[in-house]
Order: structure tokens, then sequence, then C-alpha cells
């Protein structure tokens, strides 16, 4: 069964220091991975995806995402943090094809002090 | 294009209630995916419908939780006889397809029970 470990609860950055956020999976093919962010009492966004090809992936307001396969992560980075960057952090796995039924992180909260 | 849509966004119910969860999937979507994030909870899966069918529903629970995803209309998610545990927020999500597709979330029920 898949698996998905976010090692940090909580983090504090100061706005303009960069950013990274551990993911680690377990699945046992070529998973499809993902990051999403969720604000208080809203819904997901997608920040971006992982399916195949260059591991470095980009995604929406300045995060990257590196897929490490020797090390089955996926961190997500950005390189100066902003103040609205503060939120909940999701990592998720789609298991095979049906990158649908997806396991979660329990998630990381990022505070950004000023 | 609108996204997905669930309605209510707060809904309170007595323990003993019943709970009715809608949700609207994105244009073009035929596939919806219900979560459920408890407190301080990474999201957990607990079904995936299709037009009139139920594809997996591994992750609802065996007793008082039914879903449905009808020809017409939006999918439904219902709970009887409410419990103080389910309170949660409930998330659907949608996709085009299920093969490689990203899925969206809509912005999440928060049911309360009293």
């Amino acid at each position: 069964a898949q698996s998905v470990t976010q090692p940090d609860i909580h983090i504090t950055v100061s706005e303009g220091a960069s950013l990274e956020l551990r993911c680690n999976y377990s699945y046992g093919a070529t998973p499809y991975l993902f990051w999403y962010v969720q604000s208080p009492g809203q819904g997901l966004q997608l920040l971006l995806k992982y399916f195949s090809g260059d591991t470095l992936v980009q995604g929406i307001k300045g995060f990257e995402a590196e897929f490490k396969r020797s090390q089955s992560s996926f961190n997500l980075r950005k390189p100066s943090v902003h103040w609205s960057d503060a939120a909940e952090y999701f990592c998720a796995v789609g298991a095979g094809k049906t990158a649908s039924k997806l396991t979660f992180g329990t998630g990381t909260r990022l505070q950004v002090t000023l | 294009n609108a996204g997905v849509m669930q309605n209510p966004r707060h809904l309170v119910r007595r323990r003993g209630q019943e709970a009715r969860l809608r949700c609207s999937p994105m244009k073009g979507h035929s596939h919806v995916y219900w979560y459920r994030q408890l407190p301080e909870e990474g999201l957990k899966f607990m079904v995936y419908l299709q037009k009139e069918n139920i594809i997996d529903e591994s992750g609802m629970p065996k007793e008082r939780f039914s879903a449905e995803f009808p020809k017409e209309g939006p999918s439904i998610l219902r709970i009887q006889q409410v419990v103080r545990g389910d309170s949660a927020a409930y998330f659907c999500a949608s996709s085009p397809g299920s093969s490689g597709n990203t899925i969206y979330f809509g912005e999440g029920s928060w049911l309360t029970v009293v």
C-alpha cells in the first residue's frame, strides 16, 4: 500500500527566506506525485504535479519540486517566501495510472514571520 | 469554467440527524471523488464514482455512509444518524477521466455535529 510522510508538522520561516518542505513516499511503481496548498477554511489548490519526464517540476506561485527516485522523495521548494504563502501544504501520491485515489501526507503548516 | 462546487459550505447537525452534502463536478468531468479531512489530519479517500456507478468505495465507513452520482444532478454524500466523530471537512474532487488525470478539489463542506 502506498503511503506519504511529511516529517515536519510545523515550519516557520522569515519572509524572503528560502523554503523546503519534505515529502517521502512509499509506492511500488512509478508514482504520480502532487503538492497541494490549503489556506484556513478553504479547499485545496494544486501547486504542481509529477507524472513522468523531467524530475524538476515547476508549479504556480514560484514553487518547484524535485522527484528523487533513489530517495523516494518529492520535496517542495521556493527560493523566497512571501507572507501570503502561510498555509498548510500537503504532499500526495496517486496509485499507478489512476492518478485519482490519492494518499495524502498529514501536512506541514507553514508560518511566515515578517 | 466553474470549478468543483460544493454545498452547503457549512452544516450543523444534531447527533442522530442526517447530513447530505452535494457536489457538482467541473464541466466536462465525469469522475467524482469524496475525501474526508478530520481535524489536524490529512485528507483520506472515501469513494470514487462515475455517473450512476460506484467504482471504489474502499474508504467508506461500513455503516451510515453512502454516496451516489446520478445521471442527472450532483453527487451526494449522505451520512445517516450522525455522531460527533463525523465532524470533519468533506471534500469533493473531479476529473475528466481516471488515467493520468489531475483531480481538482472543491472548497469543502464543513460538518459539525453537536
